[in-house]
């Protein structure tokens, strides 16, 4: 079974840019997660769907950072424009509602 | 949510038991214990997860005393390919997980 998918695995882009992460979560789940990662840190939570819902996108800095899981499967999150300081791992995960969740390999960004 | 404490950095030598203890004093009724590691460079994995007393699989054991307000992970026989960041969640089952800063374990040869 395919676990979490993402892509890009690294970018690097100029501060100002656009940047997106697409992830496919596994097949069946129903609940995605986006998580930031800072070096040395644990995962913070940015936003929960359950289906196309967002239930929880209380953690999402709103003003540069977007997210979409339109049919309820496949998510996108973008950062517009991109600053210094959000460079960091970008996790996706997901879970069947109420079971344990599981995290992809996460796409690791650098801004210059 | 429950907040865990847990120490920032442990070492061990290979084929010893490591035993990693999570303090969590305000776990709610319903929530459940979640472990996690974490290798450089890869997502965090999942390891184990309980209510209360014991459980058991083919990786670790975590052991849960009857006021809920600890719980330890215990690996057997550790490896270098042990070494990475063990992660102590509390919440609800499949609900959101907030993470500390983890353990860093060390296996040294």
């Amino acid at each position: 079974e395919a676990g979490v998918v993402q892509s890009p695995r690294y970018k690097i882009i100029e501060k100002k840019q656009p940047v997106a992460f697409w992830c496919n979560p596994i097949s069946g789940h129903n609940t995605l997660y986006w998580y930031l990662q800072n070096l040395g840190q644990g995962p913070e939570l940015l936003i929960r769907y359950e289906n196309e819902e967002a239930v929880d996108d209380s953690q999402l800095p709103k003003d540069r950072f977007s997210a979409e899981r339109l049919k309820g499967v496949d998510s996108t999150l973008k950062i517009q424009p991109a600053e210094l300081g959000d460079s960091a791992v970008y996790l996706c995960a997901s879970s069947l509602k109420g079971n344990t969740i599981y995290f992809g390999e996460g796409s690791w960004l650098t801004v210059v | 949510l429950a907040k865990t404490t847990q120490p920032i950095s442990m070492d061990s030598y290979e084929g010893q038991e490591v035993n990693i203890t999570c303090s969590h004093n305000n776990i709610a009724t319903n929530d459940y214990i979640t472990w996690y590691q974490q290798f450089p460079s890869q997502g965090p994995r999942f390891i184990i997860q309980g209510y209360k007393t014991k459980v058991t699989n083919e990786v670790a054991s975590l052991f849960i005393p009857a006021d809920r307000k600890s719980s330890t992970l215990s690996l057997p026989r550790v490896s270098l390919s042990d070494t990475a960041v063990y992660y102590c969640l509390v919440g609800l089952q499949g609900g959101k997980l907030i993470f500390g800063q983890g353990t860093e374990l060390s296996v040294k040869p």
